[in-house]
């Protein structure tokens, strides 16, 4: 199992650009979320979803958008990048509320 | 809302001192409660769970307990390594309707030989 796989590792964007950051899972888990990481601000969360077609908000959802037309995938979506985007961020899964969440090995993202 | 405080670090020991990293908890309901573990430049590692009152997570020689009476679930070794620095997160999942995860803010634990 290749577990929470986030691409791509690094990006630069310039404000104003867009891009999705994927994340796939292949252990069959309901649940998904995207956090971003702030330094002295732990993880906050952005959006989230408990199965394929359901998502919702977290704390931070300006300016990103999710969808999940599949169990594996759960892509993020910056729609008009800002240089407050300027974070690393990660995808995490898990089948229940009792498991505990995996987590991916984030994406750096700097937005000049 | 629901939230998760942890104290505030960087906590500095010396090698096979005792550690204690607190956090508390505020939630609705009977949240599942997890400690979770992050080294330099990586993503985060689960170390330790509990799903209900008076449970104990445990692995790797740490350990926490589920207190419900005081909120609490602090994070306890007996004797900590070099190889245990790294950054600690408190963690609670939200019981009924609200699926989400939720982080404390972390605590820096710098372990020196």
């Amino acid at each position: 199992n290749a577990g929470v796989t986030q691409t791509p590792k690094f990006q630069v964007l310039k404000t104003g650009q867009s891009m999705t950051l994927q994340c796939a899972q292949d252990m069959n888990h309901e649940y998904m979320s995207w956090y971003r990481q702030d330094p002295g601000m732990g993880l906050r969360l952005i959006h989230y979803s408990v199965g394929a077609g359901i998502t919702d908000q977290g704390e931070v959802p300006n300016g990103y958008n999710v969808s999940r037309s599949t169990t594996e995938d759960f892509p993020l979506r910056l729609l008009s990048a800002a240089p407050s985007q300027t974070s690393v961020y990660f995808c995490a899964s898990s089948p229940d509320r009792n498991y505990g969440y995996t987590f991916g090995s984030g994406t750096r993202l700097t937005v000049v | 809302g629901d939230s998760v405080t942890q104290m505030e670090g960087p906590v500095t020991l010396s090698e096979e001192a005792f550690l204690t990293i607190n956090c508390t908890y505020t939630a609705t309901g009977y949240p599942s409660l997890f400690w979770y573990v992050q080294y330099p430049g990586e993503g985060l590692q689960l170390l330790l769970k509990a799903t209900k009152a008076d449970d104990k997570g445990s692995n790797k020689g740490f350990e926490a307990t589920y207190r419900k009476e005081t909120t609490s679930f602090h994070l306890e070794k007996g004797s900590v390594q070099v190889s245990d620095s790294a950054v600690y997160f408190c963690a609670l999942h939200a019981s009924g309707g609200y699926n989400k995860l939720i982080f404390g803010a972390g605590t820096r634990l710098a372990v020196h030989p």
